[in-house]
């Protein structure tokens, strides 16, 4: 089945600067790459997501790149607020034969220092 | 994610008995899913279901069980030959027509006295 790493575990950077997280998988098959933010006690939230035949996307200070070739792919996020400390989750999704399935990462948790 | 429900919101039992974890959704969405959230361990899936009356084992099924009677519901079942069920239980939907997404309910944290 898939496999996705996901880095670092945890991450601490001062306002206003930027935040990178990464991620690698397994499975040359997925086919559709979702970020989650998790608030604490809250359910995880789509921020964006990358389909495989596209390698970049941006939403004013979120990015994300995609390498399909060496199977990982990364989330940027720029001039960091206190309102991103959350956790992150990236996840990998299979679509095929009708089935979709999806396999997360263990989430980094972002801290942004005021 | 709205129009998915979780209840209760917390649960408490007793060691060696069974509960059920309610999720209902008004997206119209086929495919369900019920994950397992741990500190440090990100979301593992339980159970899914592609289509009513049908599910599928998922990577930590093992003392769960489910069914999808309906389209709307999707029930997770906790039992006690589950070995370490404290845990925050994260129902979803996903939809499959245009853009895939998947859509969380709010979450049941449950804890075994």
């Amino acid at each position: 089945g898939e496999n996705v790493e996901q880095h670092p575990s945890t991450l601490s950077v001062q306002e206003g600067d930027s935040a990178v997280i990464k991620c690698t998988y397994s499975d040359s098959a997925s086919n559709y790459f979702p970020w989650y933010k998790q608030e604490l006690g809250k359910r995880p939230q789509l921020i964006i997501d990358i389909r495989s035949n596209v390698g970049e996307k941006k939403d004013q200070r979120i990015a994300v790149t995609l390498n399909k070739t060496a199977k990982h792919f990364s989330l940027h996020i720029t001039e960091t607020q206190p309102e991103d400390s959350a956790v992150y989750f990236c996840a990998t999704i299979y679509s095929g034969a009708g089935s979709y399935q999806l396999t997360f990462g263990k989430g980094t948790k972002l801290s942004v220092i005021p | 994610d709205g129009g998915i429900t979780q209840s209760p919101k917390y649960l408490f039992r007793k060691e060696g008995q069974n509960v059920t974890l309610s999720c209902e959704q008004n997206l119209n969405h086929d495919a369900m899913y019920w994950y397992r959230q741990d500190p440090g361990q990100g979301l593992r899936l339980i159970y899914y279901s592609q289509i009513v009356n049908d599910f599928q084992k998922g990577d930590i099924a093992e003392g769960y069980s489910v069914s999808r009677e309906k389209k709307e519901s999707f029930p997770l079942t906790v039992t006690s030959a589950q070995k370490n069920p404290t845990a925050f239980y994260l129902c979803a939907s996903m939809s499959t027509r245009g853009r895939i997404e998947q859509f969380f309910g709010p979450g049941t944290r449950l804890t075994v006295l």
